[in-house]
């Protein structure tokens, strides 16, 4: 069981927003920024955001995030067949004194 | 071109050795943490292990504490994790991932991972 919980998967069809939650506690997402992945089929790991809601050079505005408390969630608008992919959060967590990840999120693209 | 290439990955009896290794090139590999991030087969990721861009702090997850070790070296620009008492639950695609020292930059940059698998 991951420290960090996501709901398995999310779906959508072409054009339309959908959002990923991300639930932790006090030691990890309470405390310390939230980073998320987006893993393609038979890939690493890409980093999708960073600093809660900071986007890498190259990452698509379609991609936003957000946190409050010990909560945060993923957006992706304008949604395409190219986002099928795993989603994950990620964060540093003080009581394992370890980078936790959440479960992951599988993206259908319908 | 930044990358990270890992290594050493094998096939291993319950109970063996392996170590893995992880270069750097494109760059400045002193200012950086490194990670190992592993993956079993069609499930999530699961971060295993930690070393400071000087040789620590060290962390380890749980489940590999008192088996796997974090090392550096930073004349070859690489990191390495020697794994022992393995066991089929360690059967994984080993990533190794880099964290800026001096900011909030997550894992940034991923290798494209070596295989594990742990059976008799």
């Amino acid at each position: 069981q991951s420290v960090l919980t996501q709901p398995p998967s999310a779906s959508g069809t072409p054009g339309q927003r959908v959002t990923i939650s991300c639930s932790g506690s006090s030691s990890n997402i309470g405390r310390h920024y939230v980073y998320w992945y987006q893993q393609l089929p038979g890939t690493a790991p890409k980093l999708l955001i960073y600093r809660d809601s900071l986007r890498p050079s190259g990452v698509p505005d379609r991609f936003s995030a957000s946190k409050s408390g010990t909560s945060a969630s993923l957006a992706i608008s304008g949604l395409r067949s190219e986002d099928e992919a795993d989603y994950y959060c990620a964060t540093w967590d003080d009581r394992l004194s370890g980078w936790v990840f959440g479960g992951g999120t599988k993206l259908t693209v319908l | 071109e930044v990358h990270l290439v890992e290594s050493g990955g094998g096939l291993v009896q319950p109970g063996g050795s392996l170590r893995l290794s992880c270069a750097a090139s494109g760059f400045t590999f002193s200012s950086y943490t490194m990670n190992w991030v592993r993956q079993a087969p069609g499930k999530g990721l699961e971060w295993i292990s930690y070393i400071g861009s000087s040789g620590g702090p060290i962390y380890y997850a749980d489940s590999v504490k008192g088996r796997f070790t974090i090392s550096r070296d930073s004349a070859k620009n690489s990191v390495f994790l020697q794994m022992k008492s393995l066991r089929a639950e360690d059967t994984a695609l080993y990533y190794c991932a880099r964290q800026y020292s001096y900011d909030s930059n997550g894992l940034d940059v991923w290798g494209k991972g070596t295989t594990v698998t742990v059976s008799s």
